[in-house]
């Protein structure tokens, strides 16, 4: 059974301050990985996409992966309150060419 | 913008009725789609793929019989909730991949299930 496992935390930090959220998976021929937001009540948003090894960065947002260490991370920069939501670290690992989610980390940013 | 609409948002009914939750992409063809389900506090968890032109394939413990899923045209499918009982309340959601690779997913808005 393919996993994706991620602290359900809360994780809280102060606004402005850098959001560290991080990510292993089990299945290590996994190529695809991707970061949603999911914010209370509402369905995944797309954060990032990262396929290769090292740091891929858009905006606020840094995702890192590490295959060798089965590991995937999002950094997020100068939080704000409206980063406030529970974000879902998937891996394409399913059958049908599916999405793996972990059961997600519950970030809050504090004003 | 939105890529992938889903319709109704919200369906509460009696139990032992039918629901019928529609899910289309918008400017894109889908020859698969995704439909998933998320009970509170628990993380999304895959139901069938709907595939056009063929049968969905189901995931283990999915009842076909009680979740018909019909992928009527390259942008849209639906997911039927037959004879729908209070542990079928949910929030259904489906996705759609679009992109070269087909890798990148995108999400309906999710309908809330509420069967009374």
């Amino acid at each position: 059974q393919k996993e994706v496992e991620q602290n359900s935390g809360p994780l809280s930090v102060p606004e402005g301050a850098i959001a560290s959220l991080n990510c292993t998976y089990s299945d290590r021929v996994s190529q695809s990985f991707f970061w949603y937001r999911q914010y209370s009540g509402k369905s995944p948003e797309l954060i990032m996409s990262i396929y290769s090894n090292g740091d891929k960065e858009d905006g606020r947002f840094t995702a890192q992966l590490n295959k060798a260490s089965q590991y995937v991370s999002l950094l997020i920069r100068d939080s704000q309150p409206s980063d406030s939501a529970t974000y879902l670290c998937a891996v394409i690992g399913g059958s049908q060419g599916n999405l793996i989610f972990g059961k997600g980390t519950k970030l809050s940013v504090k004003p | 913008g939105a890529v992938v609409s889903q319709h109704p948002s919200w369906v509460i009914c009696k139990s032992g009725t039918s629901v019928k939750i529609e899910c289309r992409s918008l400017d894109f063809q889908a020859t698969t789609m995704f439909w998933y389900r998320q009970f509170p506090k628990q993380s999304l968890m895959l139901m069938a793929t709907s595939n056009e032109g063929s049968k969905a394939t189901y995931e283990q413990g999915v009842e076909k019989d009680k979740f018909l899923i019909n992928h009527a045209s390259l942008t849209l499918s639906t997911l039927t909730v037959t004879s729908a009982h209070p542990e079928d309340s949910s929030f259904y959601i489906c996705s759609a991949p679009r992109g070269a690779a087909q890798e990148t997913q995108y999400f309906g808005p999710g309908t809330r299930l509420l069967v009374l």
